[in-house]
């Protein structure tokens, strides 16, 4: 059973553009979401999180929104740049004692094209 | 600051052979963990370390065993490879539970043939 779940699975998006990612989770227990950017042959490295006591975080050009309600998150990408290509994993955990697991999506291959 | 450094980065196994995957943090993190990425299928959970001497089992442990002699050092074991652990090997460290601002390693490309 897949606990969240995140689209597309590839995204191409001219230079300039938004690059939108989304991820729906079923576990109402998560409470950490956090979005993670991976380069070929690199590590995953934190890009932003967020808590659910709020809707949205921005850092920079990314911004993620929190929808609690419908169990749904995403990442957007603001004035996406070349350099932003890259595999984006959503994932969520439950940060109390007892629970150690990120749940991660199975990714989103973004291209930003010139 | 080094982070989190995975040894080796490459390896290539005959099936049956065994080997250790080696994790070193420098961050003083308690909680460490073992991934494994294959394509399409994001990042899975084999063990984690929630301290020195503590080692459990996470989403996909079969056939891997870890071991957490040191705070710093988080040991990733194939008894006896199988093409099917063909993979790349994430190792990651964090300061708080649930994986709360985790690093991670560079990674380890396994190929069993």
């Amino acid at each position: 059973q897949q606990q969240v779940k995140q689209s597309p699975q590839s995204l191409i998006v001219q230079k300039g553009g938004i690059s939108i990612i989304n991820c729906a989770y079923e576990n109402t227990a998560f409470d950490y979401f956090p979005w993670y950017q991976q380069f070929p042959g690199k590590g995953p490295a934190l890009l932003i999180a967020i808590r659910p006591d709020v809707s949205e975080k921005k850092e920079g050009r990314f911004t993620i929104s929190f929808n609690k309600s419908a169990k749904q998150f995403s990442l957007h990408i603001m004035d996406s740049q070349p350099g932003d290509s890259a595999t984006y994993f959503c994932a969520a955990s439950v940060t109390g004692a007892g629970s150690y697991q990120l749940t991660f999506g199975k990714g989103t291959k973004l291209s930003v094209i010139p | 600051n080094a982070g989190v450094t995975q040894t080796p980065k490459f390896r290539v196994l005959k099936t049956g052979q065994s080997m250790t995957l080696l994790c070193a943090q420098d961050m003083n993190h308690e909680y460490m963990y073992w991934y494994r990425q294959d394509p399409g299928m994001g990042l899975r959970l084999i063990h984690y370390s929630v301290g020195e001497g503590t080692t459990a089992k996470g989403e996909v442990p079969d056939g891997y065993n870890v071991s957490r002699l040191k705070k710093q050092n988080f040991l990733l074991g194939l008894e006896s490879a199988a093409p099917s652990q063909t993979s790349v090997y994430f190792c990651a460290s964090s300061y708080f539970s649930g994986g709360t601002e985790a690093f991670f390693g560079q990674g380890t490309r396994l190929t069993v043939v």
